[in-house]
């Protein structure tokens, strides 16, 4: 089945301190691509950073990168010097390649950044 | 802003209603995807249309449906609306159809009572 778990329904973190948050995946397609989104209270969805993977090198996109161990198929949200605005429910999302495009989403990490 | 465009923004209705979401996705891209958010269930993937023809279907009530036109701007329909069809309804587009990254719309937030 093809699956995404995230683990920690809430996190803090303190400001400018780093934070992960956990996802991993179970599929069976050979190519998949793996998306993580941030939802800020205001309701809209937020593309933060893809990884494919075949892809060699984890993904980076200014303080966002994914710590991606595909052995273990986890893709893990790396947020560097956290800020106020951080503060959000991020999901992680997988779109394996036979499912046509749609998005498998986890269930969301809630994470608060603490001034 | 994401460029997709999502109306109305908030729509309040009785049950047995019936109702339209509507959709423009960003300039050039021809995929259109339909999500349905709620707390029970969280973010679940309805259909996708390419270039107006379905290309996959997820958990969708056959009381929903929904198309794209020629334009490239898509509908939702949800029909013989019932307290369980409460939810944020998210419109995504990408380029193409294949882990292509999708950008979301605003969100159409529908209360059924």
């Amino acid at each position: 089945a093809q699956k995404i778990t995230q683990t920690q329904p809430g996190m803090f973190v303190q400001e400018k301190e780093a934070v992960t948050l956990d996802c991993t995946y179970d599929t069976s397609d050979p190519s998949y691509g793996l998306f993580w989104y941030k939802q800020p209270s205001s309701g809209e969805m937020i593309f933060l950073i893809y990884q494919g993977s075949y892809d060699q090198q984890n993904a980076t996109e200014g303080r966002y990168s994914l710590n991606f161990q595909k052995a273990r198929k986890s893709a893990n949200l790396v947020i560097s010097a956290s800020q106020l605005g951080d503060s959000a429910m991020y999901f992680c999302a997988m779109s394996p390649l036979n499912q046509g495009g749609k998005l498998i989403f986890g269930q969301g990490t809630e994470l608060s950044v603490k001034p | 802003d994401s460029g997709v465009t999502q109306t109305p923004k908030h729509l309040i209705t009785a049950t047995g209603q019936r109702v339209t979401l509507r959709c423009s996705p960003r300039s050039g891209d021809l995929s259109v995807y339909w999500y349905q958010q709620s707390l029970d269930q969280g973010l679940q993937f309805l259909i996708q249309y390419y270039n107006g023809e379905e290309r996959a279907k997820g958990n969708i009530l056959e009381r929903f449906s929904a198309q794209q036109f020629p334009d490239l701007h898509s509908e939702l329909n949800l029909s013989s609306l019932e307290l369980g069809d409460s939810a944020l309804y998210f419109c995504a587009s990408s380029v193409g159809t294949k882990q292509d990254t999708q950008y979301f719309g605003p969100g159409t937030r529908l209360t059924v009572l």
